[in-house]
This record gives structure tokens, sequence and C-alpha cells, in this order.
């Protein structure tokens, strides 16, 4: 089965303080995803990577970074969080062409 | 417009009936076609992929895509409390590499009543 595992579920940061959201997938898949997910909007992608050290913003990259690394490791960072990032964060992996498979989600609240 | 139109619900029926659950989208190059279920509190579920027009069947559960509509359907028989989740169809965008891109719809939520 896939495992995709994110490193927190709940999370509670101040404004301004940087956020780090690490996700690690077992499979082996070349790609990787973050969306945040919020009521009525649905998931929106704000950045992914189809190789190590290779990324490429989604819909809403901005105030968001991302770092990959190592394949089986995906992290997005939060540079200077605020109230409006207060969200579900998702990760999710592929391999080549195919489906997505998800992480269990961050919900991170932003004070 | 949202690419994706998908209605939020929420829906509630009793056990044993039979749901619908809809989506419909405005791009025309959308190829790929999926519907993910998430509990609540939990990640998306892939439940059902399919990549061309007509029905794909997986036990209780029936998808049904409509290219010439823009139009996609997931069918529950005989529906279950076990059922009772937030449903979100999905849509490939454009592809980078080997990565697909998806465009989901807000997701639909229901609740299956004993």
């Amino acid at each position: 089965d896939v495992k995709v595992t994110q490193s927190s579920r709940y999370l509670v940061k101040r404004t301004g303080e940087k956020v780090f959201l690490e996700c690690v997938q077992d499979m082996d898949h070349e790609n990787m995803f973050w969306y945040r997910q919020d009521p009525g909007l649905g998931l929106r992608l704000i950045y992914f990577s189809y190789d190590v050290k290779m990324k490429e913003k989604g819909d809403i990259p901005e105030g968001y970074s991302v770092s990959r690394e190592k394949k089986e490791r995906f992290s997005l960072i939060l540079e200077s969080a605020s109230t409006n990032q207060t969200s579900m964060y998702l990760c999710a992996s592929s391999s080549v062409g195919r489906e997505q498979y998800f992480g269990p989600g961050t919900r991170l609240t932003v004070t | 417009q949202k690419e994706v139109e998908q209605d939020p619900g929420p829906l509630s029926v009793p056990e044993g009936a039979i749901v619908s659950l809809n989506c419909t989208y405005s791009n025309s190059a959308f190829q790929y076609f999926m519907w993910y279920r998430q509990y609540s509190r939990k990640g998306p579920e892939l439940l059902m992929y399919t990549y061309s027009s007509g029905n794909k069947e997986d036990g209780r559960f029936t998808a049904q895509v409509d290219k010439s509509s823009k139009y996609i359907s997931l069918f529950i028989r005989d529906s279950q409390p076990s059922d009772s989740a937030t449903y979100l169809c999905a849509m490939e965008g454009f592809s980078s590499g080997s990565a697909r891109q998806l465009t989901f719809g807000s997701g639909t939520q229901l609740t299956v009543l004993p």
C-alpha cells in the first residue's frame, strides 16, 4: 500500500513565524504535491515537484516555498505565517502518469 | 466561473438508497477523471479513476463520464452509513513533465442515515 505521511496532524503557530510542513512517501514516487483545502474552495495546488530539486508553482504559490532534497521527502515552507494561511494542508504523491495518493493532512492554525 | 463545479450539498439519504453525485467542467482538455472519498479529518482516498467516456464499475460504485456534455457522475448503490463522507471529483489539468496536475471540485458532503 502507498503510504504518505505528514509530520504533524495539528499545528498552531503565531503570525510571522516560519513554518515547516514535512511530507514523506515510501513508494519511490517521482511526483509530490502540496495542496491546501478550505471550505467551499476545495483543494488548491500550491506547489509540486516532479524530481529531486525540481519544483513548479501551482495555482496559489504566494507566501509559500518548497524544498525537495530527497526523492521521498517534500517540504512546504511558510516564510512568514499569516492568519489567511490557516487551513488544512495536504501532501500527495504519484508515480509517472498515475493517480495521486494523499497523506492525512496537517491542520494549521495561525493566530 | 470555476473550471469544475460540484454541488456542495449536504446530501442526506436513507441507508440502502442509490446516491448520485455529479460534477460539470468547462475545460475540454481534461482527459482523466477521478473520484476521491474524504472522511472527516482525513486525507482524500482514491475511489475511482477513469480516462474515457462511459461507465466503470467497482462493487457498489459506478463512475460515469460524458465528455460531450462535460459531465461526470458517481453512483453509489445500496448506500451504507460507512459511505458518509465528502466526495471530491478531480480532473487532470495540463501535465508538466511527468506530473499530472489535478483540478478538484469543492466536494459534496454525503450522510447516509441508518
